[in-house]
């Protein structure tokens, strides 16, 4: 069964540094998504990506931030100077067409830990 | 925006009860989804259910979209089936985007 994957699953990192979190979608999706969850929080929609471009994004989604797809397969979310309030799971999604419409498919996860 | 209410917050059951779950929304929806946030942080898709009933195994869900809520039974639940209980529903964002907009879960932790 085709599955939406994320590398690494855990990453610390130093507070400042900055940090790349990869996705590989299902195939023959066309729409990308990032979500986060802070500890015992709900998860939280970041940005939409779609025919290569951010289709939608959210108030935390600031110029911290950036998505790019940089070759057919990977989609990858850019975190710069990280701050310890980044810390959080971040899911990469991914659905045929937009996730209202469509069965959105989530990767498991990646715990990103900023000290 | 669309607001997603989840019922209740937390829930302990005894080895092989019954449970139900509830999730309410406030608008019409396109989409919705059920999601087991083990305790590891993963989620597992468990049912995408805009509407109408469906079962896998131990689990079966029912959305009446024109009510606004969905329902997840569990039965004779296992200590596997501990963790969080997300339903998320998809909004009528901008453009094609609906992204999902989500509760706060149910809590669930079963006892041996």
């Amino acid at each position: 069964e085709p599955e939406v994957t994320q590398t690494p699953s855990h990453q610390v990192t130093q507070m400042g540094q900055e940090v790349i979190l990869r996705c590989v979608p299902i195939s023959n999706h066309l729409y990308f998504y990032w979500y986060r969850q802070i500890l015992g929080q709900k998860v939280e929609f970041l940005v939409s990506f779609y025919n290569n471009e951010i289709s939608e994004k959210s108030e935390i989604f600031d110029d911290q931030f950036s998505v790019e797809r940089p070759d057919g397969s990977n989609f990858t979310l850019k975190i710069r100077s990280t701050k310890l309030e980044d810390s959080a799971m971040y899911f990469c999604a991914s659905s045929l067409q937009g996730g209202g419409y469509t069965e959105a498919f989530f990767g498991q996860g990646t715990r990103l830990t900023v000290v | 925006g669309i607001q997603v209410e989840q019922s209740p917050p937390d829930l302990i059951l005894q080895e092989g009860a019954n449970s139900t779950l509830r999730c309410n929304f406030s608008d019409s929806v396109n989409n919705l989804q059920w999601f087991h946030q083990n305790p590891w942080g993963q989620l597992i898709n468990l049912f995408y259910i805009p509407s109408g009933t469906k079962q896998n195994g131990r689990l079966s869900a029912t959305t009446v979209a024109t009510e606004r809520y969905s329902l997840l039974y569990i039965s004779s639940s296992q200590t596997t089936d501990s963790g969080v209980y997300f339903c998320a529903v998809g909004s009528l964002g901008t453009g094609n985007n609906r992204k999902l907009i989500w509760g706060l879960g149910t809590s669930l932790a079963v006892n041996p």
